[in-house]
């Protein structure tokens, strides 16, 4: 399969443990995404890369959020001392570059995450 | 600021109804995108139809179809004879033209009934 693959599905934590997802993007596109999506809501956008270049960070990433893409190709999502307000599914999506600024996200199948 | 407005949280029909699921955009940007995405139990989130604001041309695509309109700011999608494997949360999404992220409405769940 070569889609975006996103790691792992289900996550279940203790309030105050740290967690990390991991994201695969498809081959070859630049751009990587990371939304988080609760329960009745539509995603929400939380940053996004371009090659191993960090571009933009909501207001919705907190301190205790960090990403990274070292080697522009996977990325990671950890969250520090969650809280139950963490509790949802994270979404990766990548794009290639000539759809960059136009085209449609492709995306995983999320990393659902609830903190207990 | 982008924002997108879908009214309709839940729409229940019976199997071969026509549904139209509503969207209403804001946006300052002259030139921006919008998009449906489809999202079906299983989670992952499957892109639809992408439109330029500078193309109003409707689309039809099989037993899908979107109907565009500036004048209004709306971006309405039809489905219609539907079927089961239609029920799903659907998703309308705008994005600016200065790159700026992809902005989702809350969404729309359908069921179709057999």
């Amino acid at each position: 399969d070569t889609g975006v693959s996103q790691d792992p599905r289900h996550k279940i934590t203790k309030r105050g443990q740290n967690v990390t997802f991991r994201c695969d993007p498809i081959s070859e596109h630049n751009r990587l995404y990371w939304y988080r999506q609760t329960l009745g809501q539509g995603p929400e956008f939380l940053t996004y890369f371009q090659n191993e270049a960090q571009l933009e960070k909501s207001r919705l990433l907190s301190d205790r959020f960090s990403a990274e893409r070292p080697k522009g190709s996977f990325s990671t999502l950890e969250i520090q001392r969650t809280e139950q307000g963490d509790s949802a599914m994270y979404l990766c999506a990548s794009s290639p570059p000539r759809q960059g600024n136009t085209g449609e996200l492709f995306f995983g199948e999320g990393s659902r995450l609830t903190v207990l | 600021a982008q924002k997108v407005t879908q009214a309709q949280t839940e729409i229940s029909v019976v199997e071969k109804e026509d549904v139209t699921l509503d969207c209403v955009y804001e946006t300052r940007d002259t030139t921006y995108y919008l998009f449906w995405y489809k999202q079906p139990p299983s989670g992952e989130l499957v892109f639809l139809i992408r439109r330029n604001s500078f193309d109003e041309q409707n689309e039809i695509s099989g037993r899908y179809s979107w109907n565009f309109q500036k004048s209004t700011s709306s971006f309405n999608f039809t489905i219609t004879a539907s079927q089961v494997v239609d029920s799903a949360v659907y998703f309308c999404a705008l994005r600016g033209y200065t790159n700026t992220p992809l902005v989702f409405g809350k969404g729309t769940r359908l069921s179709v009934i057999a």
